[in-house]
């Protein structure tokens, strides 16, 4: 593939709404990894899969935040009931273990009003 | 868990002049740092890394260094250009297994005509 694919890349969702994020990463990549970036702060890690399986989830702040990657491909990241404190940049990278590159997509901007 | 923090926030340099960043991290055990670069609005990329075996990276006008020891490692740019205008973010991870970056804070830099 040509690179990671992320959407969308804006979403404005009322408080309280439910909100779905796709990543699309390179394909043959095992490892996807989803971070968090707050405006002018570095990216957080969320959670990790190696192929469909959730190996590390630590990073999700609260229980309103799943995602999966069910075929070990496409990944999907919900928030559901968001917050206004929910309102970042979502990240989503492929690769990146063993010391590799982490190839980024270009993030959704989630704006909750 | 690993706490990376970088130094300074903010950075304005002459063209031509060099710019130095530096980093600290917390965990002993981290082993690969990389630098990511990432312009408004756009994914952040990679522009050099190193590993813990190794004490210096250079790559044309960029070079990393790391000091285990002190557990630190430092970007530098050389004859800075107005395009090498970013935000550069520090990261540091333990390989093996899922290695999920634990970022810094970023540092904006501007290079001046």
């Amino acid at each position: 593939g040509a690179g990671v694919s992320q959407s969308p890349r804006y979403k404005v969702a009322k408080r309280g709404q439910d909100v779905a994020l796709r990543c699309d990463p390179i394909s043959g990549h095992v490892s996807l990894f989803w971070y968090q970036q707050a405006l002018g702060q570095g990216p957080e890690f969320l959670t990790y899969f190696q192929n469909e399986a959730q190996l590390d989830k630590s990073g999700l702040p609260s229980d309103r935040f799943f995602a999966e990657r069910p075929e070990g491909s496409v990944s999907t990241l919900k928030i559901q009931r968001t917050q206004q404190e929910d309102s970042a940049v979502y990240l989503c990278a492929a690769g990146g273990t063993g010391g590799t590159e982490a190839f980024f997509g270009q993030g959704t901007r989630l704006t909750v009003v | 868990g690993e706490n990376v923090e970088q130094h300074p926030s903010t950075l304005s340099v002459q063209e031509g002049d060099s710019a130095v960043i530096k980093c600290t991290y917390s965990d002993s055990a981290s082993n690969y740092f990389p630098w990511y670069k990432q312009e408004l609005g756009k994914r952040p990329q990679l522009i050099i890394d190193i590993r813990s075996n190794v004490g210096e990276k250079k790559d044309q006008r960029i070079a990393v260094t790391l000091n285990k020891t002190a557990k630190h490692f430092s970007l530098h740019i050389t004859e800075t250009q107005p395009e090498d205008s970013a935000v550069y973010f520090c990261a540091a991870s333990i390989t093996g297994g899922g290695n999920k970056l634990t970022f810094g804070t970023g540092t904006q830099l501007k290079v001046e005509l």
